[in-house]
């Protein structure tokens, strides 16, 4: 059973624009993470949210817990070619202490 | 460079051999995380050690098997390969036991079973 699940799976998209990537699950998690992953490396750590409600801005990048700490969003504004990657949500689960990832979002940006 | 160091980076064995893959975590790191990624799946979470006692299990095969020596540097081993166990694997480590998260990881090992 996978707690995380991430949406949309793929994304294509042009220089400049949008984007808002999920992540959700019906647990609670006590923090969550976002990694990105190039390929054929480990997860590169983003940022952490602890507080329902919490947002955290990394320049481009805008975090944001849910109130009730069971999903995350991702928005990226102006997308720029060095954004490609997957990005992956990541936590543990109230009371316990398995470390699990999110099903990915795989991010192309269009030059 | 995360601080996390693992070996070797590739791997090629034929099926049925058993192999040992090492992680050195990051300094003052007790947490060491293992993970499975077949070829453009996510990340399958299969052990968590703190200080050298298992933490949590996830779906991890009776075949592998994993453990944290007393200096902190962890190894998983796997035996009886079969052609699926071909992936990357991966080794995090993190200074609390598990709930902040906030892991680093090493390079991954690839490997290759034929």
């Amino acid at each position: 059973t996978q707690l995380l699940e991430q949406s949309p799976q793929f994304l294509s998209i042009q220089e400049g624009e949008n984007l808002t990537v999920y992540c959700n699950s019906s647990s609670v998690f006590s923090s969550l993470q976002w990694y990105r992953q190039e390929p054929g490396e480990g997860p590169v750590l983003l940022v952490t949210v602890v507080t329902g409600g919490e947002v955290k801005k990394l320049k481009r990048l805008t975090f944001q817990f849910g109130d009730a700490r069971k999903d995350s969003s991702l928005h990226i504004t102006a997308a720029q070619p060095g954004d490609t990657g997957l990005y992956l949500c990541a936590g543990a689960t109230s009371g316990t202490y398995k470390y699990i990832f999110g099903t990915g979002t795989r991010l192309k940006v269009l030059a | 460079d995360s601080g996390v160091t693992q070996t070797p980076k590739h791997l090629i064995t034929a099926t049925g051999q058993r192999v040992t893959l090492r992680c050195s975590p990051r300094s003052g790191d007790l947490s060491v995380y293992w993970y499975q990624q077949s070829l453009d799946q996510g990340l399958q979470f299969l052990i968590h050690y703190y200080n050298g006692e298992e933490r949590a299990k996830g779906n991890i095969l009776e075949r592998f098997s994993a453990q944290q020596f007393p200096d902190l540097h962890s190894e998983l081993n796997l035996s009886s390969l079969e052609l699926g166990d071909s992936a990357l694997y991966f080794c995090a480590s993190s200074v609390e036991g598990g709930r902040r998260g906030e892991a680093f990881f090493g390079q991954g090992t690839r490997l290759t079973v034929v």
